[in-house]
């Protein structure tokens, strides 16, 4: 079975400064990897996803995430925040393909400080 | 917006109560899914549905029951409900991406969030 890891359960950032959320999976077979965003009292949004090719992938609101098959994670980076970043973000991994059930992380709090 | 909704989206309810949730698509997707949210554990899948009457378990399903009469609609019942079960549910379908070879991508409704006394 395949497992994700989020180690940062809350992470403060000051405004403009780059911060990085950091996921690790564990799975015997190739995997698919998303990143999605909670916004408080609202249900789960796609930031990005990893399918295959190209290792850095760009998603929604200047996200992005790189994909290190060696070190077996998919870390999430933004070069800027912005107060509208304050949300829960949580990873999460598929292994079958037509049915994408999801095994997620257990989410990490980006509270922004202005 | 996957055309998910959910209702109710609050209930209190006593311990013991049957409760029955419902998530509605008006896109005929087949594939569909309810999770739980709690502090600490992020979502867990209860159970799915790959077509009208074809469900199968999640990591969570006990004490938990579903229902696929309708492409639309995917039940989920607690059968007597339990302070343990007190969460957020979230209903999730997954509809084909464009480029991705067949692959699909998960969109999820607004939530119901039940209280369990």
């Amino acid at each position: 079975a395949q497992s994700v890891t989020q180690l940062d359960s809350q992470v403060p950032v000051f405004e403009e400064a780059p911060v990085e959320l950091r996921c690790n999976y564990s799975s015997s077979v190739s995997v698919y990897l998303f990143w999605y965003v909670q916004y408080p009292n609202q249900g789960l949004q796609l930031l990005l996803k990893y399918l295959s090719g190209s290792t850095l992938v760009k998603g929604i609101n200047g996200f992005e995430a790189e994909f290190n098959k060696s070190q077996t994670s998919f870390h999430l980076r933004k070069p800027s925040v912005h107060i509208s970043d304050t949300a829960e973000y949580f990873c999460a991994v598929s292994v079958d393909f037509g049915n994408e059930k999801l095994t997620f992380g257990t989410g990490t709090r980006l509270t922004i400080i202005p | 917006d996957a055309g998910i909704t959910q209702s109710p989206r609050h209930k209190v309810t006593e311990t013991g109560t049957p409760v029955t949730l419902r998530c509605h698509q008006t896109e005929n997707h087949r594939y569909m899914y309810w999770y739980r949210q709690d502090p600490g554990h992020g979502l867990r899948l209860i159970h799915y549905s790959y077509g009208v009457k074809d469900t199968d378990k999640g990591e969570v399903s006990d004490g938990y029951s579903v229902s696929r009469s309708k492409t639309e609609d995917f039940l989920l019942t607690l059968e007597s409900a339990t302070s343990s079960q007190t969460s957020v549910y979230f209903c999730a379908i997954s509809r084909p991406v464009g480029g991705a070879g067949g692959l699909n991508e998960q969109f999820f409704g607004p939530g119901t969030r039940l209280t369990v006394l």
